[in-house]
């Protein structure tokens, strides 16, 4: 089936710098999305992104839809200790006729004291 | 207004056992979407039900793996007869349509199998 890399994996920063995360696939995507999900919880979208090209904040992310449709970044600037978590990049493929979402594994974002 | 509820949060089955997982879409929300989270993965498609209704259910498992949304009450995800590799977070999400930006997420229920 279709997937998505994630990188990185895990990234552990300190509070105040800027954070840089991607997501590639091998295929074309129509539609990009961001979530975080805090430990035990569900995901919470972030940004949703529909156009190649497209580029879309969120307070302090961005997030950029590749112009090859085949892969988004998503940005965090000055990081706080909220920020920590999991990030995922999520898709629906280019024909895909169901709707069906594609999640990478995600970005584990741990700040340093 | 209330977020998508699930229940039970944690489960605890043994090998051969039955799990029942619900979950209470938000209030006008009739599209409810299961999904599967193993550890350290991403959540994978399951099931895709509209009220009485199966529209989609290619990603789950064909034996011991149903789901079901009556008209009154909860979704429902039933997995039976239990198996280690059954071990994972079940998040159940609702929306008002069928789009993905509109898909809000519960807070999952963590089965273990022992």
């Amino acid at each position: 089936g279709q997937q998505l890399n994630q990188s990185p994996q895990s990234m552990f920063i300190q509070e105040g710098e800027d954070v840089s995360m991607n997501c590639t696939s091998s295929s074309i995507f129509n539609t990009w999305l961001w979530y975080k999900q805090d430990p035990g919880e569900g995901p919470v979208l972030l940004i949703a992104l529909y156009k190649a090209g497209e580029l879309t904040s969120n307070g302090r992310l961005t997030a950029q839809f590749g112009i090859t449709r085949k892969d988004s970044f998503l940005n965090i600037s000055a990081s706080i200790p909220s920020d920590v978590g999991i990030y995922f990049c999520a898709g629906l493929p280019f024909m895909n006729r169901d709707d069906k979402i594609i999640f990478g594994k995600g970005t584990r974002l741990h700040i340093l004291p | 207004n209330a977020g998508v509820m699930q229940n039970p949060r944690h489960l605890v089955r043994r090998r051969g056992q039955e799990a029942r997982l619900r979950c209470s879409p938000m209030k006008g929300h009739s599209h409810v979407y299961w999904y599967r989270q193993l550890p350290e993965e991403g959540l994978k498609f399951m099931v895709y039900l509209q009220k009485e209704n199966i529209i989609d259910e290619s990603g789950m498992p064909k034996e011991r793996f149903s789901a079901e949304f009556p008209k009154e009450g909860p979704s429902i995800l039933r997995i039976q007869q239990v198996v280690r590799g059954d071990s994972a977070a079940y998040f159940c999400a609702s929306s008002p349509r069928h789009t993905v930006e509109t898909q809000y997420f519960g807070p999952g229920t963590r089965l273990l199998v022992l």
